[in-house]
C-alpha cells in the first residue's frame, strides 16, 4: 500500500526558534497538504500545493508559514518563530488524481507531533 | 465555501450495525470522502463516492444522494475496533484544491 512519510514523529522546541516538518508524498501524487491537529480538536487545513505552488491556504497559514519542495521529492513546512499555541499534531497528505484507482486518493503521513515549550 | 453537518457523537454495541449520517451544503460537488481517526492517529481512506447510490467494501459501505446533499456511511459487524472519530469529506468547486474536515462523529463501540 502506498505511504507517505513524515519526519520527525516528534519535534520539541523552544519558543521563537524555526522548525521544519518534512514529508515525503506518494510518488505519483500530485497535489499535497499540510494539516495540523490541536490535541482534542479537528484537524484544520493549512495548505495545499500543486503543480510546484501554492493553491489554496487558510487563514491559519500567515506569514509565519512557509512550504517549499525543495529538491522535487520532499515537502517541507517551515514555522518561524514558534509560539506555544503551535503545539499540535501537524499532518502531511497527498492527493492522486484517479477517480477509480483507490491508490490515489488523499492519503495522510502518520505526523510530526510539535511541542513548543 | 462549505458547511458539513454530523452528529457529534453516537454509541453502538458490538456485533451492531451503525449507519453515520452527513448533510452538507457546498457550492459546487466533486465527491465526498468517508475518513476514519482513531485518538492520536492520522486520519485513513475509507470511501469515495462521487455518484448516487451505495459503494460497500467489506464491512463498511458508503452511500451519497446528490441532490439531497446527503451521505452516510453504514458500519456492519462492529467490533470495538471501530471505535473512532468518522470524518465526511465533501469536495466543493474548489475541487482537490481544498478539502475540509469537519470535527465528524465519535463513535463508542461497547460489549
Amino acid at each position: 500500500e502506498p505511504e507517505v512519510t513524515q519526519t520527525p514523529s516528534h519535534q520539541v522546541t523552544q519558543m521563537g526558534q524555526e522548525v521544519i516538518l518534512r514529508c515525503v508524498p506518494i510518488s505519483n501524487h500530485l497535489y499535497f497538504y499540510w494539516y495540523r491537529q490541536i490535541l482534542g480538536q479537528k484537524v484544520e487545513f493549512l495548505v495545499s500545493f500543486y503543480n510546484n505552488e501554492i493553491s489554496e491556504k487558510s487563514e491559519i497559514f500567515d506569514d509565519q508559514f512557509s512550504v517549499e519542495r525543495p529538491d522535487g521529492s520532499n515537502f517541507t513546512l517551515k514555522i518561524r518563530s514558534t509560539k506555544l499555541e503551535d503545539s499540535a499534531m501537524y499532518f502531511c497528505a497527498t492527493l492522486g488524481q484517479g477517480v477509480k484507482d483507490i491508490n490515489e486518493k488523499l492519503f495522510f503521513g502518520s505526523g510530526t507531533q510539535l511541542s513548543v515549550l | 465555501g462549505q458547511n458539513i453537518d454530523q452528529p457529534t457523537e453516537m454509541t453502538a454495541t458490538e456485533g451492531a450495525i451503525v449507519q453515520i449520517n452527513c448533510t452538507y451544503q457546498t457550492s459546487g460537488f466533486n465527491g465526498l470522502f468517508w475518513y476514519q481517526q482513531h485518538a492520536g492517529e492520522a486520519p485513513t481512506f475509507l470511501s469515495y463516492n462521487v455518484l448516487d447510490g451505495l459503494e460497500e467494501k467489506g464491512r463498511f459501505s458508503s452511500f451519497l444522494s446528490r441532490s439531497k446533499g446527503y451521505s452516510y456511511l453504514l458500519l456492519k459487524e462492529l467490533q470495538m475496533k471501530d471505535s473512532a472519530s468518522y470524518l465526511c469529506v465533501p469536495l466543493d468547486s474548489g475541487g482537490y484544491n481544498k478539502l475540509i474536515f469537519g470535527a465528524g462523529t465519535r463513535l463508542a463501540v461497547h460489549p
